[in-house]
């Protein structure tokens, strides 16, 4: 069964403290992983798409990558307005059930 | 050029009632797919229309379902409302089907509230 599991849950950072959130998934053959960021009331901010393993995308401060098992987006000297949801998403091959969506991290930034 | 619009922003309705919903893509995108979001389960998909077609569907119900005119708008009904239909239902446009191009861009959401 095609799954997408996020970690960790939450994560609370100093203004400037560099991290990374985790994106596993499982599916028979993988399309594209998307990246998003949500608000709180407010419908997802496309960030990247990544299609083979190794490949990287930056963006200000995010940086996404890409393995055969994982993603990860790596947030570099965070800011208090970096503060949201980040949401992993799989668009496996052959799936006719659309684009399947991790339960996301909530980042939190404390200056 | 505008994002993508739903309409209205908030809903409250009562249980066995009927609900319909808006969503104008991006100017030239003609795919719409449609989503419900719940603290429990999370973003799920419901389904995709491709130039007035249902490509995808989820895992839901026949209560819920949904149409796209000739200038791509989309609609979405949920008939015999439950408690549990209460949700975030966001609509995402795409310039062709997800499965060919994978850039989804989303809309601020209708939120619904079931009684």
């Amino acid at each position: 069964e095609d799954q997408v599991t996020q970690s960790p849950e939450a994560l609370r950072l100093q203004e400037g403290e560099s991290s990374s959130l985790n994106c596993s998934y499982t599916v028979s053959g993988l399309r594209g992983l998307f990246w998003y960021r949500q608000d709180p009331g407010k419908g997802p901010e496309f960030l990247f798409t990544l299609y083979s393993a190794g490949e990287e995308k930056e963006k200000e401060r995010l940086k996404a990558t890409l393995t055969k098992k994982e993603s990860f987006l790596h947030i570099t000297a965070p800011k208090p307005e970096d503060s949201a949801t980040y949401l992993c998403a799989v668009h496996p091959w052959g799936n006719l059930s659309g684009i399947i969506f991790g339960s996301g991290t909530r980042l939190s930034i404390r200056p | 050029k505008a994002g993508v619009t739903q309409t209205p922003r908030y809903l409250i309705k009562t249980r066995g009632q009927q609900v319909t919903l808006s969503c104008s893509p991006i100017s030239g995108h003609r795919s719409v797919s449609w989503y419900q979001q719940t603290p429990g389960q999370g973003l799920q998909f419901l389904f995709e229309y491709f130039s007035e077609t249902q490509r995808n569907k989820g895992n839901f119900p026949g209560r819920f379902s949904g149409r796209q005119f000739s200038n791509s708008r989309s609609e979405m009904n949920v008939s015999t409302l439950e408690l549990g239909d209460s949700a975030l239902y966001l609509c995402a446009s795409s310039l062709v089907p997800t499965g060919n191009t994978d850039t989804q861009y989303f809309g601020p959401g209708t939120r619904l509230t079931v009684l």
